[in-house]
């Protein structure tokens, strides 16, 4: 299994410029998010999608909109890229595990955003 | 709000000994869950351990434990037999129990361990 996929890697904008995020996961997982993470600041939430059809908002949502395209997938779009929008971001999922714990969140291998 | 604070900044340990990282958190949550993610440099996030707040003991993955303090809102994790592989921001997160928002982490700031050969 794949896991969660996160495309592009690496992407270098222009201020002002638009772009997508896209995240997709195999594990039939319901919820999914997003974050970033900056040096000094740990990760924070942008946006989150609890299940299929809902989206909320984070902690940090501002300049930033999302698309539950359907289970598999979720995607973040930056409409006017910023400067303080460089930063690297995962897109993570969970599910139900089976067990009694707690379920775990499953990351994308991140994607790093720089805008000039 | 929860927060949750990481007071060491960066750590270093000689190989094959022990060391300990801090996490404490706030919250006014009966039911919650602790984690602690790696970070090694390929920037993969990986899960350590976790706690469930509910139980008293404290749990242990091969050479990773904690410390669940839930009266001192405590919960510091602690590699035996530090190896180089340990090398990685560690990050404490806390995730309150919910049945409709999803599973919400948040995230302390990290605590970068080097291990020395």
């Amino acid at each position: 299994n794949a896991g969660v996929t996160q495309t592009p890697k690496f992407q270098v904008l222009k201020t002002g410029q638009s772009m997508t995020l896209q995240c997709a996961q195999d594990m039939n997982h319901n919820s999914m998010y997003w974050y970033r993470q900056d040096p000094g600041m740990g990760l924070r939430l942008i946006y989150y999608s609890a299940s299929e059809g809902t989206t909320d908002k984070g902690e940090v949502p501002n300049g930033y909109n999302v698309s539950r395209l359907n289970k598999r997938e979720f995607s973040l779009r930056l409409e006017s890229a910023a400067p303080s929008q460089t930063s690297v971001y995962f897109c993570a999922s969970s599910g139900w595990t089976g067990d009694s714990g707690a379920n775990v969140l499953t990351f994308g291998a991140g994607s790093r955003l720089t805008v000039l | 709000a929860q927060t949750v604070t990481q007071s060491q900044p960066e750590m270093s340990v000689q190989e094959a000994e022990t060391v300990t990282l801090s996490c404490t958190y706030d919250t006014s949550e009966n039911n919650y869950y602790l984690f602690w993610y790696k970070q090694p440099p390929s920037r993969q996030m990986i899960l350590v351990i976790r706690q469930e707040a509910y139980k008293q003991q404290n749990a242990t993955e091969n050479r990773f434990s904690v410390n669940f303090q839930k009266a001192a809102k405590s919960f510091s994790l602690k590699i035996s037999d530090s190896q180089l592989g340990d090398t990685a921001m560690y990050f404490c997160a806390f995730m309150k129990l919910s049945w409709s928002s999803g599973d919400k982490l948040t995230f302390g700031t990290g605590t970068r361990l080097a291990v020395r050969p």
